[in-house]
């Protein structure tokens, strides 16, 4: 059974770091690309970054490229979003999200399955 | 602003067939594959359709996507209240800062 289960959400200051943690289970981690992907409340989904199976390859959304760094660690089945100069409009809900096959390339799959994801509250 | 441009609302009675749009350019619908998700009430997303009309193991049949150009859309048909939900499309977009787009989301209500 596939799971992925985030953590590491809270309530910070802007301009102060957190990080993330998607702790996965119920398959081989190290095969599979992986996404951090966000919503704001009531709104909708924004995609933030998104790293390859074997760590080779990273991208990021404008909004937060410079600021944020998504790594993995394969020996602990953990996938990691690291979030400096956090702003309020970086308030939202944080989900991590596998990429549907493995060794599939990142940009021509889908995301399946996702987290019940972390809520980050930026705020003064 | 999304650069994926959905309705944001759309509604049905039980057993009929509602579609759902997503507007894109060359760089994201018009040269990659579309995925749609479906967000039920105070859950995560849920992959629903996959590489523009493809059906994951365990969705209805009832729920089916077609693309053409720069566009794309969901069918559900045989509506049931089950189905009222956030539902988004989403693409990879091959422009300068190449990254995952989503749509802003149609809320579907079933009357």
């Amino acid at each position: 059974h596939v799971q992925l289960v985030e953590s590491g959400g809270g309530v910070v200051q802007p301009g102060r770091s957190l990080r993330l943690s998607c702790a996965a289970s119920g398959f081989t981690f190290s095969s599979y690309g992986m996404h951090w992907v966000r919503q704001a409340p009531g709104k909708g989904l924004e995609w933030v970054a998104v790293i390859w199976y074997d760590g080779s390859n990273k991208y990021y959304a404008d909004s937060v490229k410079g600021r944020f760094t998504i790594s993995r660690d394969n020996s602990k089945n953990t996938l990691y979003l690291q979030m400096n100069s956090l702003r309020a409009e970086d308030t939202a809900v944080y989900y991590c999200a596998r990429v549907g096959g493995s060794y599939s390339d990142p940009r021509e799959t889908e995301f399946d399955p996702w987290g019940q994801g972390t809520l980050v509250t930026v705020s003064s | 602003q999304s650069v994926l441009t959905q309705p944001p609302s759309a509604s049905g009675t039980p057993g009929q067939r509602v579609t759902i749009s997503c507007s894109g350019s060359s760089s994201n619908i018009g040269s990659n594959y579309v995925y749609w998700y479906q967000q039920l009430p105070g859950t995560a997303p849920k992959l629903l359709i996959y590489r523009n009309n493809q059906r994951p193991s365990g969705v209805p049949d009832r729920f089916s996507g077609s693309k053409s150009g720069t566009s794309a859309s969901l069918a559900i048909s045989g509506l049931r209240s089950e189905d009222e939900a956030d539902y988004y499309c989403a693409a990879w977009d091959d422009s300068l800062s190449a990254h995952w787009v989503f749509g802003g989301g149609t809320k579907l209500t079933v009357l």
